[in-house]
This record gives C-alpha cells, structure tokens and sequence, in this order.
C-alpha cells in the first residue's frame, strides 16, 4: 500500500541512451512533481502536474520531458543522457482541496541514475 | 528569486542536548513555510509546518521571524534517532501547486 512509489529505483546507463521513471501514486492527489537532488544534496523541482497539465516548468533542459497518461501517474523521459544527469531523481505529490493547497507533499523513495 | 539558505553542518551533538539551527529565505511576500527531515538515502518526510505563532510538536519547536527573513528548528532532549539532514522548505508561491523550494540541508549527528 505504496503511497508513491518509483520505478526503477537505480538505473545505470551509458552517455546518449534514452530512459524512462514512471511514478505512480495511490493517494488520489491531483499534483504530482519531479524533483531532482545532485551529489552535492541540493533538492531541486524540475516539473509539476495539475490535472494533466504542465503547470511550472522550470529551467532544465528539452531533453526532459514529463508525460502524464492519468493523474495517478506522472514519468520522466530523458533523452541523449549526459554525465551531469547522473542525480536522485523523486517524485512527488500533494492534493489541492476545496481551492487550497495542502501544503504536504509525499515523496517517493527516489530513483537513483547514474550514467556512465 | 527564491532562495533558501542553511548552514550544512554537520552539526554533532550529544545524546539529551538541545540543538538548534536556523535558515533564511530571500523573498518576504514568501507565504509558508515547513521542516523536512530526510534520513541517508532515503525520500524527504514532512517534519512540521512552520506558523507565524510559531509552533510545537513534542520535542520540535518551530518558530518563523517574519520581519529578519528566517526560520528556526529547535530540538530538546535530542535522540539517536534524529540524526538526518533536516531540510528547511519554503513555498514562494503562495500557492503548493507552484512547488517547493528546498535549502540544502542541515546534517545533524546525535552521538551517544
């Protein structure tokens, strides 16, 4: 009974190859976010969803692209994958109610990518 | 611009010690504010919002100072297991919709 859960949790690859982490959570929230947090420990939001719209996109690059089939889902596609991307990548989610943010997001326990 | 600021330690405290660590944040119009804990290699969980009032959650006391820009954890009776990097997040935007910007951690070791 995962609330959000990742897939993979590692993923190990080499420079230029094309992946995908899928998230998938069960709370009935209706945003989901990607996060990503670098070696140096840094947390930092890449893309969120509201009802299967793109609602902040913030300055990372074309070759991440975000894909929500439902609002139960949101997964990260990275294209021609370069050392830098190499990171914990989580998602996460939270629940607008009554027009007010709840302010609590539940992360899942993150994915691990290193590219060699 | 959205910055979050805090010292990253590590800080090593004593078994029973109180301990305290602060963060800043760059923007006043900034609407809410919150603790989160995140152990090794593990997900951030959400410690505690943070009120105007200030607030407290058994041994955690949260207050925010509006006026210098920052926000202050205090830990009583430290135990062996707080020890995890303690993440001071602020939402900018008024709105969570929008994202939540994280500072980078304050590592905290509980020794025995």
């Amino acid at each position: 009974d995962t609330a959000v859960s990742q897939t993979p949790k590692y993923l190990v690859t080499q420079m230029g190859n094309d992946k995908s982490i899928k998230c998938e959570q069960n709370l009935g929230h209706d945003t989901m976010y990607w996060y990503k947090q670098d070696s140096k420990k840094f947390l930092k939001i890449m893309f969120s969803y509201n009802n299967k719209e793109l609602i902040i996109n913030e300055t990372v690059p074309n070759r991440f692209s975000p894909k929500s089939p439902d609002k139960a889902h949101l997964n990260l596609h990275i294209n021609s994958l370069e050392l830098g991307d190499s990171a914990v990548y989580f998602c996460a989610s939270s629940q607008v109610i009554a027009g007010v943010p709840t302010y609590e997001q539940y992360f899942g326990p993150g994915t691990r990518l290193t590219v060699t | 611009r959205k910055e979050v600021e805090q010292d990253p330690g590590p800080f090593n405290v004593p078994e029973g010690a109180t301990v305290a660590f602060n963060c800043t944040y760059s923007n006043s119009a900034s609407q809410s504010f919150f603790w989160y804990r995140q152990d090794c290699r593990k997900e951030p969980k959400l410690l505690m919002s943070v009120y105007s009032s200030g607030n407290e959650d058994g041994r955690f006391t949260a207050q925010l100072n509006r006026a210098s820009q920052y926000i202050s954890l205090l830990i009583r009776d430290s135990k062996l297991s707080d020890s995890a990097t303690y993440l001071c997040v602020v939402d900018f935007s008024g709105g969570g919709a929008d994202g939540l910007t994280f500072g980078k951690g304050t590592h905290l070791i509980i020794q025995p």
